[in-house]
């Protein structure tokens, strides 16, 4: 079946827009996640969903970063404000089951959305 | 929490040699769930391997092997007879039941060298 998809693959904006980054899960993954790869700071979580659970937002950086998913699919990041710092790759990934299932089952990501803030 | 260090940055080898990635760990919970990654420079991210700390038998996938040691705490992947398509960078990350998140290593940069 399709795995994880995102967009757009690349994003240019200027210092100061806001913008939103799409993840469509695979089809049937309850728990969904959102990472951010740069340079500087490899690979660092954001937030995770599960199911109809509260996310776990510890990761997110800033008030200016928020996501949600709806219906339990799709999720979307929005950045706000965004600033310099804020380049780098926005990795999405799902996997079957999350805490609540018990067993950890992997996760699979999708090929990311580069964002470049000029 | 939970801290994945892979102590090696880049690696360069010769195709057909041998290479082990290495990664260690550290957790303060019993059950806890180890994984790699692999990254090739189109950049999507790729399971390799998931080990569960309960689970100590080493594991053999064609060319690859990983070495689980929880003495050491330590979870080594190694290459046999590596080749161009495995240049790419690799991930060595660590779950807990304590939290949702994969804490990922810096990776390593492996580039093989016809």
């Amino acid at each position: 079946g399709a795995g994880v998809s995102q967009s757009p693959s690349n994003k240019v904006t200027e210092k100061g827009k806001d913008v939103e980054l799409r993840c469509d899960p695979i089809s049937g993954h309850t728990a969904l996640y959102w990472y951010r790869q740069s340079l500087g700071q490899g690979l660092e979580f954001l937030i995770y969903f599960q199911g109809n659970s509260a996310p776990d937002k510890s990761g997110l950086p800033s008030d200016r970063f928020s996501a949600e998913r709806t219906g339990g699919s799709v999720s979307t990041l929005t950045i706000q404000r965004t600033q310099q710092e804020d380049s780098a790759v926005y990795l999405c990934a799902s996997s079957l089951v999350g805490l609540a299932g018990g067993e950890y089952n992997e996760q699979f990501f999708g090929p990311g959305t580069r964002l470049t803030v000029l | 929490a939970q801290k994945v260090t892979q102590a090696q940055t880049e690696i360069s080898v010769v195709e057909k040699e041998d290479v082990t990635l290495d990664c260690v760990y550290e957790t303060r919970d019993t059950t806890y769930y180890l994984f790699w990654y692999k990254q090739p420079p189109s950049g999507e991210l790729v399971f390799l391997i998931r080990r569960n700390s309960f689970d100590e038998q080493n594991e053999i996938s064609g060319r690859y092997s990983w070495n689980f040691q929880k003495s050491t705490s330590s979870f080594n992947f190694t290459i046999t007879a590596s080749q161009v398509v495995d240049s790419a960078v690799y991930f060595c990350a660590a779950h807990t039941g304590a939290n949702s998140k994969l804490t990922f290593g810096k990776g390593i940069t492996l580039s093989v060298r016809p």
